[in-house]
């Protein structure tokens, strides 16, 4: 599966937007860009994902650049229980088992 | 919303012990997958299983690990003779995965963390 790079943390505050940035300059045609997240303690949860087109879900949006070479995941508005580390994942649509490769990702912190 | 539930939450085991790992995964869900997280480290695939066989596994998933669907509810993790190393926290999930982008999400368990001492 192709890379993606994250930074390794972010800031914001509460009730404000937040933009995490994930670029895979090496995406091939066929990648599914996914968004994990993970709180503290427990399992890695679904954000969002998607393939050209910007989505939208009642969890985040996704805008995904005109060359795919980047993506943004959106929280409208950052509450304390977003607080997690943010995974991009880029997922080969042609493979058969839907296996996910996890990076570092981005620690989101929300301040009060 | 349905979830993917494990058990135990916390397990202690000495080295050369063997563990097993449980699974409920979601009813009609028909990919399962075990990851595990060294503490600190990121998130590591160990193998995904559909049709009642191995689709993929990583090179974490040696001789000493092992899956199976002993009934049509359960999803096993099998540590044949824990090392040190093995100490980690081990997260099932389960897809509907059935080629269709709608169906494409990963539903994880809440871990089981495992010590070996």
């Amino acid at each position: 599966d192709a890379k993606t790079t994250q930074p390794n943390s972010m800031e914001s505050n509460e009730e404000e937007p937040v933009h995490l940035p994930c670029n895979h300059s090496t995406i091939s045609g066929t990648d599914y860009i996914h968004w994990y997240r993970q709180l503290p303690s427990q399992g890695p949860e679904y954000v969002i994902h998607g393939l050209t087109s910007n989505v939208n879900n009642r969890m985040a949006s996704l805008a995904i650049a005109e060359d795919r070479k980047s993506s943004t995941l959106i929280l409208h508005r950052a509450t304390l229980r977003d607080a997690a580390v943010y995974y991009c994942i880029l997922r080969d649509g042609q493979t058969g088992a839907n296996n996910l490769f996890f990076g570092t990702g981005t620690r989101l912190t929300v301040i009060p | 919303e349905p979830e993917v539930t494990q058990t135990p939450s916390h397990q202690v085991t000495q080295m050369g012990q063997e563990v097993i790992l449980r699974c409920v995964p979601i009813s009609n869900h028909l990919y399962f997958y075990w990851y595990r997280q060294i503490l600190g480290q990121k998130v590591e695939f160990l193998v995904s299983f559909y049709n009642n066989e191995i689709s993929e596994k990583s090179e974490i998933f040696d001789d000493q690990f092992s899956v199976e669907r002993p009934d049509g509810s359960n999803f096993t993790l099998k540590i044949r003779s824990t090392k040190l190393e093995d100490s980690a926290m081990y997260f099932c999930a389960s897809s509907a995965w059935d080629g269709r982008v709608s169906n494409e999400k990963l539903f994880f368990g809440s871990g089981t963390q495992l010590s070996v001492l």
